[in-house]
């Protein structure tokens, strides 16, 4: 079975800094892997997905996410970050079932 | 623009009260799926369906059953609820054909129940 690890709980970025999310997959094959954004009060949205290819991927809002297959990493960049970027993130894996595993999520706070 | 709907955001029940929580799309999805969300532990599937009437146990179903007599809509039903059901619940729907396409998410039922 796929899991995933987000070892960061909390982070926080002063506006204007970079901001780095890791996430760490467990999973055999080749895995499909998502960053999802949560806002406070709402559901999930893409951010974005890796399935084959380029392993550097770009997503909405300015974010990328670089698939490192020898270290089982997709770790989500953004080189500067915006006020509304304060949210929580949630990386996840898929196993060609549509079942995603999800991690436990990295909550980002924005100071001024 | 993809849209799944929740219709009840916020509800209070009493132990052992029977509980639905509504979920519809527009977008003929086949795929659509039950999450609970809790601090600490992310978003853990209840149930799937990937057609009408077909159903299949996610990771956490125990209390839990789903209905899906039409496409677009698909119940989460908790026959009698219990404390340690009070949490955040995500419907979500997809297409089927590809493990990529783009899961899309409701904007979350909060339940306490108490």
């Amino acid at each position: 079975a796929q899991s995933v690890t987000q070892p960061d709980i909390h982070i926080t970025v002063s506006e204007g800094a970079s901001l780095e999310l890791r996430c760490n997959y467990s999973y055999g094959a080749t895995p499909y892997l998502f960053w999802y954004v949560q806002s406070p009060g709402q559901g999930l949205q893409l951010l974005l997905k890796y399935f084959s290819g380029d392993t550097l991927v770009q997503g909405i809002k300015g974010f990328e996410a670089e698939f490192k297959r020898s270290q089982s990493s997709f770790n989500l960049r953004k080189p500067s970050v915006h006020w509304s970027d304060a949210a929580e993130y949630f990386c996840a894996v898929g196993a060609g079932d549509y079942k995603l595993s999800f991690g436990a999520g990295t909550t980002v706070t924005v100071r001024a | 623009d993809v849209k799944v709907t929740q219709s009840s955001r916020y509800l209070v029940k009493r132990t052992g009260e029977k509980v639905f929580l509504e979920c519809v799309q527009d977008m003929d999805h086949e795929n659509m799926f039950w999450y609970r969300q809790d601090p600490g532990l992310g978003l853990r599937l209840i149930y799937f369906s990937y057609d009408v009437k077909m159903k299949e146990k996610g990771d956490i179903p125990e209390g839990y059953s789903v209905s899906r007599e039409k496409k677009e809509r698909f119940s989460l039903i908790l026959e009698s609820a219990s404390t340690n059901q009070t949490s955040m619940y995500l419907c979500a729907s997809t297409l089927q054909g590809a493990t990529g396409n783009t899961i899309y998410f409701g904007e979350g039922s909060w339940l306490t129940v108490v």
